[in-house]
Formats: structure tokens, C-alpha cells, sequence
């Protein structure tokens, strides 16, 4: 139950598209999903997040689209560049877990030019 | 602003031998901080974790350790590692009552 899923593993892109990411969660409890965006060698950093009480968050290219009532959630890249080919994680917090976050496996995300 | 340091970046130990990682937050006072472990590029599993000095919890029984001996400093430590300890280990913070969590550059660990 307090399991994030994370698909699909691996994604490959062209430069333009759309890319989309999608996370399921079991817990009603959670309250806050985050996305990081990590880079290899790099830590992961944090991209977006969004809270249930919204349906749909954007930042520039980046929107976390959220469906309470089906437990999920997704990101989406639009006009995907070459720059965004990273490894992206989905997470999910609870507040009575004192911030601890739950990850997502990671979706390798390949843009080609 | 807050900066979140790591290390070593990498590190070759033998099997057997000990280890001590090291982590500090600049810029802030008494943040919750976090351990993770992830091996093979992907999934993050949290190790540890700190709501204050001498105050920490232990997510899944292992062959390490934490320590929290400065309100911004965190430590993993083992006695003697073995060979699935390899990983890559990411130290994160958030502020207390905040939800946003920001990790460090990670420490590369190669145990032989």
C-alpha cells in the first residue's frame, strides 16, 4: 500500500514531442507527489510537485496532471528537447511520515534530435 | 540560500573495510535529513532518516548506520562493508512542516 508505480521504464522521444510519464499509487493518505528530474552522476532535483486538492499543475514545459479518484498521475514534457534526456521520478509523501518521500522505480527518458 | 554537500564523490573500498560518509547542510537550522541508496542507476530506497540531532530512524535493517552528531552535519557510517553495499548514496534535507526535499550530489561507492 505504500507503493508508487512508475511507468513506462524506458521512453524514447523525438525532439517537438510530447513525452509522458505515468505514476499509481494505492494510498489515500498521500497528499503530496513530487517529481525529480536526474541527470547520471547527478542527485536527483526536484521539477514539480502538486497537491490532490488541484487536478492539473504547469510549469513552463513541465505539467503534473492528477486524478484523484483513478490514484494516479503524470507528467508530461512538452516540446521535448534534447536537454530533457534524463531519468525522471514520480514520489509520493504523507504528512504523518515526517516528509519521508516514496519513489517511483524512474522512467529513462531518451530525446533524439 | 541552502547548499547541501557531499563526500567523498567517489569512493573504491575493499569488502571488510569501514566506511564513513559525510554530509552538511549550509544555510538553514534544524532540517530533517535523509539517506538514501540507489543502486543500478534507478529506484531510490530510503536508508535513514533525522528530525534532529540524536534523532534518527532506520527504514530497513542493513549493514549501516547513521549518526547525526551536529544539527547539520549526518554521517553513514558501516564497520565492514560487503559487496551489495555498492551504490550510489544521496543525502537529502527538507525544512520541518515542508514537503520539498533536496538531495546533494550523491556519493559513487565501490566496494571490491
Amino acid at each position: 500500500q505504500q507503493q508508487v508505480k512508475q511507468s513506462p521504464q524506458s521512453l524514447i522521444v523525438q525532439k517537438g514531442g510530447i513525452s509522458i510519464i505515468n505514476c499509481a499509487y494505492e494510498n489515500t493518505a498521500f497528499d503530496y507527489f513530487p517529481w525529480y528530474q536526474q541527470f547520471p552522476g547527478k542527485g536527483p532535483a526536484l521539477l514539480i510537485a502538486i497537491r490532490p486538492d488541484v487536478s492539473e499543475k504547469k510549469e513552463g514545459r513541465f505539467t503534473i496532471s492528477f486524478n484523484k479518484s483513478a490514484k494516479q498521475f503524470s507528467l508530461h514534457i512538452m516540446d521535448s528537447q534534447p536537454g530533457d534526456s534524463a531519468t525522471y521520478f514520480c514520489a509520493a509523501s504523507m504528512d504523518n511520515q515526517g516528509g519521508k518521500l516514496i519513489f517511483g522505480q524512474g522512467t529513462e527518458l531518451s530525446v533524439k534530435p | 540560500s541552502q547548499t547541501i554537500h557531499q563526500w567523498p564523490a567517489t569512493l573504491v573500498q575493499p569488502v571488510g573495510s569501514p566506511l564513513s560518509l559525510e554530509c552538511t547542510v549550509e544555510g538553514t537550522s534544524n532540517p530533517n535529513l535523509y539517506w538514501y541508496r540507489q543502486a543500478a542507476g534507478r529506484g531510490l530506497q530510503l536508508l535513514f532518516y533525522s528530525i534532529g540531532i540524536d534523532q534518527i530512524s532506520s527504514e530497513v535493517p542493513q549493514n549501516l548506520s547513521a549518526s547525526r552528531p551536529q544539527d547539520r552535519q549526518f554521517i553513514l557510517s558501516s564497520k565492514k562493508l560487503l559487496l551489495s553495499d555498492s551504490g550510489f548514496y544521496l543525502c537529502a534535507w527538507n525544512r520541518d512542516f515542508s514537503y520539498e526535499q533536496y538531495f546533494g550530489p550523491g556519493t559513487r561507492l565501490t566496494v571490491t
